[in-house]
């Protein structure tokens, strides 16, 4: 089955501890991203990856790290995190930027407190 | 710079009712439109995708169109139903995606 992955699904931690939510596809994309989605601000854009090795920022990109080292992986990393970060966080895969026909696939989803 | 435009905000409907939902956009060099549905706390469901030279696309009762010359592309239900209550989101994907802050349906039994 075609599929987004995102692990942890719910995740409560304290200011300052570093973590790493997972993101992983099936579908062999080139193109990865991450989102955070807030109250009265809707969906936007943390980083997103082109290929294996090329990220760039998104709208949003304080405060998070991301890597591409295989095609099917997208980790998102906070290294310090802070309670402005509390949020729901979604990863999506689709074909390359460019193609018109490149439907996004979104994660579950993860819904990340910092206390 | 991009910006996606829902309104209304929310909008409640009768059971039976056909509804047009409204995304407008900015910058109309884009390479697709996306639809989406949520449900509360979960994540999203892609619809239809609009490529930037089609006009329309079908699925069951839905129905999405695109007019890039003049920014704006809706989201047709038909013969609604209880079950299509949902927060429905429309992104644009140009260079980037942007995602309008969504309309969310009530439908009413």
């Amino acid at each position: 089955e075609a599929q987004v992955t995102q692990n942890p699904r719910y995740l409560i931690t304290v200011t300052g501890k570093k973590l790493t939510v997972t993101c992983s596809q099936n579908m062999n994309h080139e193109y990865m991203s991450w989102y955070r989605q807030d109250p009265g601000l809707g969906l936007r854009q943390i980083y997103y990856s082109m290929n294996v090795e090329v990220t760039d920022k998104g709208d949003v990109p304080e405060g998070y790290k991301v890597s591409r080292k295989e095609k099917r992986n997208f980790p998102l990393i906070l290294e310090s995190p802070s309670p402005n970060q509390t949020s729901l966080y979604f990863c999506a895969s689709s074909l390359p930027t460019g193609l018109s026909y490149n439907e996004q696939f979104f994660g579950p989803g993860t819904r990340l407190t910092v206390l | 710079k991009q910006e996606v435009t829902q309104i209304p905000a929310a909008l409640s409907v009768p059971e039976g009712e056909n509804l047009v939902l409204n995304c407008s956009f900015t910058d109309s060099a884009i390479y697709n439109l996306q639809w989406f549905r949520q449900d509360p706390g979960k994540g999203l469901t892609s619809l239809l995708l609009i490529q930037s030279s089609q006009r329309e696309q079908t699925s069951g009762r839905l129905n999405a169109s695109l007019d890039k010359s003049s920014g704006r592309s809706t989201l047709y239900i038909a013969a609604s139903q209880p079950g299509d209550s949902a927060t429905y989101l429309c992104a644009v994907r140009d260079d980037k995606i942007i995602f309008g802050k969504g309309t969310r349906l009530h439908i009413l039994p």
